[in-house]
């Protein structure tokens, strides 16, 4: 079971680049979820999605965005980097029915913007 | 606004003490409470509650819910050097899942 797999695991980005971070998982889970990291803090979520096609919002999303074209994939697209997004990015992927079900993470991906 | 607050948000103890993480809570719509432990990488489920006063126990981990509160505990009890790690707590309500800046734990041998 591969679960939720993030590419890249590393990348380095000059400032007004953009890149996509890949997601997918295999778990047929309705939900998903990005989270960014910063060193020494807790996760932030920047955008999340109930299912194909439904997206909104979370607590930091100005600069990125995302689609949820199939159950499976949910990429986040990071236009015209800035420093501030020096960060490591989660996501993640849970089954919801009447309680909130524990979140599957992917290993992570490292982005540095210079 | 929903908020996760987590305390202490550091804490060093030494191997063979019990510690006590604390999670406070005010989000519309609670659903669950989680807990995660984070090393080097993506974090590890621990525990999830949805009940108040039942708790749960995995070997020496254990965490109880207050919902009259709204706090949890997460007790780790013979604390060992593997302990030392970030704890995070988590809150899910309506269709998001929020997370407090976790407690930061260094366990001394």
């Amino acid at each position: 079971n591969a679960g939720v797999t993030q590419t890249p695991k590393f990348r380095i980005l000059k400032i007004g680049q953009s890149m996509t971070l890949q997601c997918a998982q295999d778990m047929n889970h309705n939900y998903m979820y990005w989270y960014r990291q910063d060193p020494g803090m807790g996760l932030k979520l920047i955008y999340y999605s109930v299912g194909a096609g439904i997206t909104d919002k979370g607590e930091v999303p100005n600069g990125y965005n995302v689609s949820r074209s199939t159950t499976e994939d949910f990429p986040l697209r990071l236009e015209l980097a800035a420093p501030s997004q020096t960060s490591v990015y989660f996501c993640a992927s849970s089954y919801w029915e009447s309680y909130v079900g524990e979140l599957f993470f992917g290993e992570g991906s490292r982005l540095t913007v210079l | 606004e929903d908020k996760v607050v987590q305390s202490p948000l550091s804490l060093v103890v030494h191997e063979g003490d019990t510690v006590t993480l604390n999670c406070s809570y005010e989000v519309t719509n609670f659903r669950s409470l989680l807990w995660y432990k984070q090393e080097k990488k993506a974090p590890t489920f621990l525990f999830m509650l949805t009940s108040s006063g039942i708790e749960k126990k995995s070997g020496r981990l254990s965490s109880i819910l207050d919902k009259k509160e709204l706090f949890s505990i997460l007790n780790i009890t013979a604390t060992q050097t593997g302990d030392s790690a970030v704890y995070l707590c988590a809150v899910g309500r309506d269709d998001k899942i929020i997370f407090g800046k976790g407690t930061r734990l260094h366990i001394l041998p």
